[in-house]
């Protein structure tokens, strides 16, 4: 079953153009969902957790938040450096970590 | 700090060998998990290792195995590979077992022929 999906599948924007990602999940007891951004040919770097629903984290141009059924990455004012794949996880107690299939976002300037 | 290293970064092998890899974590971090990625199924969990002890499985069959010293450092193995087995393997540390944040090393790309 499906229990981490990611939209859109792939984001272009113009630099300066603020946009969000989106990342839906379905787990019966969440212990934290995981957003991590990962460039080409590196492994993926850690971003944000958020653990309760209401809850926003924020680093430069990006701002986490979490409700009960998703989770979205909101990017302002973009610049090209932003460029990468965008991957959501979820940790569910006494469970593995289940990653999304990620949003490739190509910025242009 | 160091982060998570792991060797080799590359690897191509033939059929029905078997390959080890390896993964250093972060000083300090005591767990390690292991992820195979590729395109058409991204990012899968194989396994996590804590104090030496497999914690928890991913889906995968029996030729994905893998151990933990006790320095925290960890391999897996993949035997009688197969041209399926072709992808990015990469491992992540964390401070303890179910860690919440994970940190990935850059990967072992392995292509299999």
């Amino acid at each position: 079953e499906d229990q981490v999906t990611q939209s859109p599948e792939a984001l272009r924007l113009q630099e300066g153009e603020s946009s969000s990602l989106n990342c839906s999940y379905t787990v019966s007891g969440l212990r934290g969902l995981f957003w991590y951004r990962q460039d080409p040919g590196k492994g993926p770097e850690f971003l944000f957790t958020l653990y309760s629903a209401g809850e926003e984290k924020e680093k430069e141009r990006l701002k986490a938040t979490l409700t009960k059924k998703e989770s979205f990455l909101h990017i302002t004012a973009p610049k090209p450096e932003d460029s990468a794949t965008y991957l959501c996880a979820v940790h569910e107690y006494g469970n593995k970590l289940v990653f999304g299939a990620g949003t490739i976002l190509r910025v242009k300037s | 700090k160091a982060g998570v290293t792991q060797t080799p970064r590359y690897l191509i092998k033939t059929r029905g060998q078997q390959v080890t890899l390896s993964c250093s974590p972060i000083s300090g971090h005591r767990s390690v998990s292991w992820y195979q990625q590729t395109p058409g199924q991204g990012l899968q969990f194989l396994f996590e290792y804590f104090s030496e002890t497999q914690r928890n499985k991913g889906n995968f069959p029996g030729r994905f195995s893998g151990r933990q010293f006790s320095n925290s450092r960890s391999e897996m193995n993949v035997s009688t590979l197969e041209l399926g087995d072709s992808a990015l393997y990469l491992c992540a540390s964390s401070l303890d077992a179910g860690g919440d944040e994970q940190y990935f090393g850059p990967g072992t790309r392995l292509t299999v022929t």
